[in-house]
This record gives structure tokens, sequence and C-alpha cells, in this order.
């Protein structure tokens, strides 16, 4: 059982807007910065946003990212068919003093 | 280029031991904390432990899952990170990613990401 909760599954049409929730608790969310990863079936996971709202070179600002309280969302806006996969949160747990991550979302564009 | 290569997975027996390598290039490899995560198949991420720099002391921590069991090492003089896995059960069976950690501003990530290497236990 993931100490990060991400609903399972989450879709949207193309140009769609979705968004795909964390929550956590104050020893992880609540204390720390958030990060998001993609990961593409059969590859490594790849940063998506982190420290809560930041974008590395190279990812579309379609993504973003927000963090309020012991909760944070990924949003991705103008949905397209290459969004289809697995998205996972991730922070760091100071009473488990490690990172925990989220169970994932899997993210179908309908 | 930044990049992170393990290898050392294979087949491995309940109860038996496997150590992991991961060779870094492209950055300075002796000031960047890494860390190990794996994956089961079908399943989600799961952190197993990190080594800090020389400049902490090369610290490590551990998930409860592995911990008294799994051993992260390195050696700057090679860029190269390990995993030492003893008492391996069935349940350890996954793929083992080592990833860059990166800090700014107090704030870690993972930035980078080894390929991964497959380590299944069982008899």
């Amino acid at each position: 059982q993931s100490v990060l909760t991400q609903p399972p599954s989450a879709s949207g049409t193309p140009g769609q807007r979705v968004t795909i929730s964390c929550s956590g608790s104050s020893s992880n969310i609540g204390g720390n910065a958030v990060n998001w990863y993609q990961q593409l079936p059969g590859t490594a996971p790849k940063l998506l946003i982190y420290t809560n709202n930041q974008r590395p070179s190279g990812v579309p600002d379609r993504f973003s990212g927000s963090k309020s309280g012991t909760s944070a969302s990924l949003a991705i806006s103008g949905l397209q068919s290459e969004d289809e996969t697995d998205y996972y949160c991730a922070a760091w747990d100071d009473s488990l003093n490690g990172v925990i991550f989220g169970g994932g979302t899997k993210l179908t564009v309908l | 280029e930044v990049q992170l290569v393990e290898s050392g997975g294979g087949l491995v027996q309940p109860g038996g031991s496997l150590k992991l390598s991961c060779a870094a290039s492209g950055f300075t490899f002796s000031g960047s904390a890494m860390h190990w995560v794996r994956q089961a198949s079908g399943k989600g991420l799961e952190w197993v432990g990190r080594i800090g720099s020389k400049a902490n002391s090369y610290a490590t921590t551990y998930a409860a899952s592995v911990k008294g069991r799994f051993t992260i090492s390195r050696d700057d003089s090679k860029n190269t990170a390990y995993l030492q896995m003893n008492s391996l059960k069935t349940e350890d069976t996954a793929v083992y990613y080592c990833t860059r950690r990166y800090c700014s501003g107090g704030n870690c990530y993972s930035d980078y990401w080894g390929q991964g290497t497959l380590v299944t236990v069982s008899s």
C-alpha cells in the first residue's frame, strides 16, 4: 500500500484537460516538495514535474503541477494520444526517512 | 550527456545474493547522491534506498522492506554505485533502477534514471 494516494486510472478525450491527484500527509507532501514522473511502457520513468510545479527542459507546457497542504495535482491540458501512459507522484517522507511514491495513475486518451 | 547504466541482474534462488552496479557518466558523480528504485512487473515504483555523497559522509538509508538485507555503496573513482542484495526473497523480483538525485534549494528529485536491470528470485 502506497503512502501517497493516486487514482488508479484517469481518462480524457483529445484536447481535453485532465488532472491527477496525489494525497499524502504532513510528513511527506505537507512538508516537502512533490515530483511527478511519467513512465512510458517498457521504459524507465522520466522526470515530468519537480519541486511541485517546475518543468524540466523539454517537457511541454501542457503539463503543470500544483501543491496545496497535503495534496498535489498534475494537470495535462490539450490532451494528446501520446500522453496515454502511467504517471507517479513522489515526495520525501520525514517519518520514513525515504522517498515515497504514489501507486501510479494510468491515463487513457479516449 | 548523462548516462546511468545498470548491470548485474539475473536469476537467483531464494536466499541467494546478487550485486547490481550502476555506471554513471556525464556529470560529477562524486558530488551526487544516488538512489535505487524498483518496480515489480505490472506494479508501481518502490524506493529501495540511497547513498549520499562524500560531503554527506556517504550516508545510507533504506526502505523497511530491504533494511538489513540490502546494502548500497559507491566507488567514486569508478563513477559507480552498487546495490548488494542478500537473503533475497521472491518478492524482491523486480526491475531495479538507479537514479541520480539532484538537489536545489533544499528540494531534491531523481532527474536521471538508468534503463533498469531485471532481478528474478525464483527456485
